[in-house]
Parts: C-alpha cells; sequence; structure tokens
C-alpha cells in the first residue's frame, strides 16, 4: 500500500544536540511539506519542497533544516539553534494541492 | 491574509446522531478549496472531504457533507450516523487556488467525542 511513513514515533532530544525525522513516502508525489503541531494550535508549516533538490522556508523554518535528494525522501534536522523543539511533527505530501494532502503518522519529539 | 476560524473547542455527540462541526474563513479570494481534515488519537491527520469555491453544491462523502454558504464564508461538516470511530480532532483548512505551491491555512481544531 503507497503511504508516507514517518520514524521514529518517539524522539528525545538533549539541550544542545541535533536530531534527523525521517519521512518517507512511495506515492511518487512531487510536493512534500514539514508541519509542526502544538496544543491548541492549527498547524505550522516549516518547510516545504515541490522537487528533488529544491526546497523553501515556511512560517517557522528558524532552527530547522532539510533536504530532498529523492523524490521519496525529506528528512527534517531540528538543530539545537531550535529553542522550544517538543511537539508533535507531521510530513505530509501531495500530487495536486487542490487534492488534499496525505499525511504521515508522526513523530513526537521532546527535549529531555 | 487567509483566517480560518473554529469556535467549537469540543462537542460531544450520541453513537448515532447527527452533529455538525462550523468552520469560517476570511479571504479576499474568490476561486480557492476548503478541505476538513480528522486527526483520531493515533495522531494520523486524514483528509476527510474538499470542496473547490467555485461548485456551489456541497460535497458529500458518505456520512460526511458540507454546507458551504461562500458569501458567509462558512464551511460547516455535518455527520451523519454519528459513530464511535468518528471521535478524533477536526480541522478545517483554507487553500487558494492558483499556480503553483498556495499556502494552506488550518483552524485550531474542534474535538468530537462521540459517546456510546
Amino acid at each position: 500500500d503507497g503511504g508516507i511513513t514517518q520514524s521514529p514515533k518517539y524522539l528525545f532530544r538533549k539541550e544542545g544536540q541535533n536530531v534527523t525525522l525521517s519521512c518517507e513516502q512511495n506515492l511518487n508525489h512531487d510536493a512534500m511539506y514539514w508541519y509542526r503541531q502544538d496544543p491548541g494550535q492549527g498547524l505550522r508549516l516549516i518547510y516545504y519542497s515541490q522537487i528533488v533538490n529544491d526546497f523553501q522556508k515556511g512560517d517557522i523554518a528558524e532552527g530547522y533544516s532539510v533536504s530532498r535528494e529523492k523524490k521519496e525522501s525529506f528528512p527534517l534536522t531540528v538543530t539545537s539553534a531550535q529553542k522550544n523543539p517538543t511537539a508533535f511533527y507531521l510530513c505530509a505530501s501531495s500530487i495536486d494541492l487542490g487534492a488534499g494532502y496525505t499525511f504521515g503518522s508522526g513523530t513526537r519529539l521532546t527535549v529531555v | 491574509a487567509q483566517t480560518v476560524t473554529q469556535s467549537q473547542p469540543e462537542m460531544s455527540v450520541q453513537e448515532a446522531e447527527t452533529v455538525t462541526l462550523s468552520c469560517t474563513y476570511d479571504t479576499s479570494e474568490s476561486n480557492y478549496y476548503l478541505f476538513w481534515y480528522k486527526q483520531p488519537p493515533s495522531r494520523q491527520m486524514i483528509l476527510v472531504i474538499r470542496q473547490e469555491a467555485y461548485k456551489q453544491q456541497n460535497a458529500t462523502e458518505n456520512r460526511f457533507s458540507v454546507n458551504f454558504q461562500k458569501a458567509a464564508k462558512s464551511f460547516s461538516l455535518k455527520i451523519s450516523d454519528s459513530q464511535l470511530g468518528d471521535t478524533a480532532m477536526y480541522f478545517c483548512a483554507f487553500m487558494k487556488h492558483s499556480g503553483g505551491y498556495q499556502k494552506v491555512t488550518f483552524g485550531i481544531g474542534t474535538k468530537l467525542q462521540v459517546i456510546p
């Protein structure tokens, strides 16, 4: 079955540490997205990529970085510059924005 | 900038009953998409239903239907014959209809509890 796989499901980060969240899709979608979800807030866009080797900052890109070397993969690195990284992170893809997103199952990141 | 407002933080409904979740949005655009997404306790977001603004007919997907009032900028979701599996957060979302990438704006969600 086609879909988006996010790993790990839970991730713990120590202060000053960089961590990478994985997002892989086998839907053959060109566009991929990273969103952050905090309680009481809607989803906020971190980065998006419409095509391989190209990506753009979203609304809250500071402290995050991404790469898009393959169509199937769009990993997100949460750097030590992100001061409040504890949140739920969702990866999504779309073949046509008008058709809506397909989401992964998310990664819960906690700073310890 | 577009805004999406979901004014009901939490709602509950008896199993087999009907419930309506409200969503209003603010835009100066005339052509756009509207979406409802469901996030169950597993936390994977799932697209429930979508509506293109230029279509006057309200979208329907099985037990889910919308009441799209373009002039009032309202996009409510009606769930008929509610089931326990409908328990979830529901997010309304807006996107302009234009070429290239367009930002999707999400509301803050409505938590729906279906009571046996």
